[in-house]
C-alpha cells in the first residue's frame, strides 16, 4: 500500500514550457486534491475532484488544468509555465463522499517545481 | 475572508519540555479545525481534527483545544522529543466542504 504517490519529485522548467504532474492513490479514495505551498505560506487549493470525471476550481486555479483520468489518478498540467508557479505541489486524497466533511486525509510527498 | 495565523513561525525547545503552538483565525464561523504535521520532503500527516461543537481532542501526547468565540486553537505537546521536530500547520474549514484554509505553520525543533 503506497498511499499517495507523485511524480516527478523535482522539476526545472523554462518559462513557457509545459508539463504534467502525476498523482495516483491506491486507497480507493473518492476525492483528490492539488495544493501548492509557497515559502512561508500555508497550502492553497488549486483544484479538487470529488469523483472520476468531476473537477472543481479551488483558491488559485489560474494557469493550471487538471484531469481525473480514473478513480486512482489525478493529474495537474501547466500549459505555459511562469516563474510565479515556482512552488511545491502536493496531491492529496480522502475517502469521504459528498455531503459529509470531505477533507484531505492522505498527502503525497510533493513535487518541487522551479520555473526559470 | 478567513485568515489563519500561526505564531511563532519557529520554535526551539530542549527535549522533555511541554510546549504550546498557537493558531488564530479571523472568522469564528468555522466548521472544523485540523492540525497537521509536515516533515521535510514529505507530505502532511493529519494529527487531530476538532469539530466546531467540540472543545478539544487528544491523541497520545498531543492535545488540541478550540475556542471559537476568540478565534483560537492551541496544540499542546507534552514531554517533547527530538522526533517531534517538524512543521505544524493548522487549517480551518468554513462549512462541510473540502475547502481548507491553512496557516503558514510553526517550525518546531526539539533539541536533544
Amino acid at each position: 500500500n503506497a498511499g499517495v504517490t507523485q511524480t516527478p519529485k523535482f522539476q526545472v522548467l523554462k518559462t513557457g514550457q509545459s508539463m504534467t504532474l502525476q498523482c495516483a492513490q491506491d486507497m480507493n479514495h473518492n476525492s483528490m486534491y492539488w495544493y501548492r505551498q509557497d515559502p512561508g505560506m500555508g497550502l492553497r487549493l488549486i483544484y479538487y475532484s470529488a469523483s472520476e470525471g468531476t473537477t472543481d476550481k479551488g483558491e488559485v486555479p489560474n494557469g493550471y488544468n487538471v484531469s481525473r483520468l480514473n478513480k486512482r489518478e489525478f493529474s495537474l498540467r501547466l500549459e505555459s509555465a511562469a516563474p510565479s508557479q515556482t512552488s511545491v505541489y502536493f496531491c492529496a486524497s480522502s475517502e469521504a463522499h459528498g455531503g459529509l466533511a470531505d477533507l484531505p486525509t492522505s498527502f503525497g510527498p510533493g513535487t518541487r517545481l522551479t520555473v526559470t | 475572508k478567513q485568515e489563519v495565523t500561526q505564531i511563532p513561525a519557529a520554535l526551539s525547545v530542549p527535549e522533555g519540555e511541554n510546549l504550546v503552538l498557537n493558531c488564530s483565525f479571523t472568522d469564528s464561523a468555522i466548521y472544523n479545525l485540523q492540525w497537521f504535521r509536515q516533515d521535510p520532503g514529505k507530505g502532511l500527516t493529519s494529527l487531530l481534527l476538532i469539530q466546531s461543537s467540540q472543545r478539544e481532542q487528544t491523541s497520545g501526547r498531543l492535545n488540541a483545544s478550540l475556542d471559537k468565540s476568540s478565534g483560537r486553537s492551541t496544540l499542546y505537546i507534552a514531554a517533547s522529543q527530538p522526533g517531534d521536530s517538524a512543521t505544524y500547520l493548522c487549517a480551518v474549514s468554513k462549512d462541510s466542504s473540502y475547502k481548507l484554509i491553512f496557516g503558514s505553520g510553526t517550525r518546531l525543533l526539539v533539541r536533544p
